[in-house]
C-alpha cells in the first residue's frame, strides 16, 4: 500500500519569500512521486515528477523538489514566491510498474501575502 | 495539441436520477483514469483503464458507479440513482503507459 502525508493544509508566505511545502510518503516499493498544482476551478497541472533518476527534480514555474529516501520525503520548494503561485498543491505517489493509479495527499493551500 | 476534455463542465441533478459524465483523452494515450475530488474525501481514485486489459474498478465507491471506455478512447462514467454524497468534482486523466498523467478540467456534479 502507498500513501502520502502533506503537513499543513494551509501555508502563507510573503511575496519574495521561500516556499516550502512538505510531503512524506509511505511505500512498500521504490515509488514514483509527483507534485501537482490546482488553480481555482481548474484541473490538475503537473509541476514535477521523480521517477528514480536524479533525486533533485526541477519543474515548471521555478519549483523544485528533492527525493530523500532516508527521510521518506519529497518536499516542494521555490526560492522566491510570486503572487501567481497562490493555488492548491497536491503531492502524489504511485508504483513504478503495473497499476499506475495515483494516491494523493490531502493538499496544501498556498497563500501569498503581498 | 488538444488536452483531456470533459463534459459537461457542470451538472446539477435531482437525487435519484442517473447521470453520465464524459471524458475525451489525449489522442494516443492508452491509459485513462477517473478520480473524484470532494471536500470530505480529497482526491480519490475511482477506476483505471489500460489498453485492452480488464479495468481496475477497485476505487468505485458503490455498485451505483460504473464506467466504460469505448474503442480505447472516449470514456463515460455513469452514476445511477444519485445521492447527495455523490456531489463532487469528477476528474479524468490520461497517459501513455509509464508516463505522467494529464488531467482534464473536471465535471462539477451537484445533487440536489
Amino acid at each position: 500500500a502507498q500513501s502520502v502525508t502533506q503537513l499543513g493544509s494551509h501555508v502563507s508566505v510573503s511575496e519574495g519569500a521561500l516556499v516550502l511545502l512538505r510531503c512524506n510518503y509511505s511505500s512498500s516499493v521504490p515509488p514514483y512521486l509527483f507534485w501537482y498544482v490546482q488553480y481555482p476551478n481548474q484541473g490538475l497541472q503537473l509541476l514535477l515528477k521523480y521517477t528514480s533518476a536524479a533525486t533533485l527534480v526541477k519543474g515548471i514555474n521555478g519549483f523544485e523538489a528533492e527525493f530523500k529516501k532516508s527521510e521518506t520525503s519529497f518536499h516542494l520548494t521555490k526560492p522566491s514566491a510570486h503572487m501567481s503561485d497562490a493555488a492548491e498543491y497536491f503531492c502524489a505517489v504511485r508504483r513504478p510498474e503495473g497499476n499506475e493509479k495515483l494516491t494523493f495527499g490531502t493538499g496544501t493551500r498556498l497563500t501569498i501575502i503581498p | 495539441g488538444a488536452g483531456v476534455s470533459q463534459s459537461p463542465s457542470n451538472k446539477v441533478t435531482e437525487k435519484g436520477k442517473d447521470v453520465e459524465l464524459r471524458c475525451d483523452p489525449i489522442s494516443g494515450h492508452t491509459a485513462l483514469y477517473w478520480y473524484r475530488q470532494s471536500l470530505g474525501q480529497g482526491l480519490e481514485f475511482l477506476i483505471y483503464f489500460q489498453g485492452n486489459s480488464a479495468p481496475d474498478k477497485s476505487g468505485l465507491p458503490s455498485d451505483r458507479f460504473s464506467a466504460e471506455r469505448t474503442g480505447g478512447s472516449v470514456s463515460t462514467l455513469t452514476i445511477q440513482r444519485t445521492q447527495q454524497e455523490d456531489s463532487a468534482v469528477y476528474l479524468c486523466a490520461s497517459s501513455r503507459m509509464g508516463t505522467e498523467q494529464y488531467f482534464g478540467p473536471g465535471t462539477r456534479l451537484t445533487v440536489t
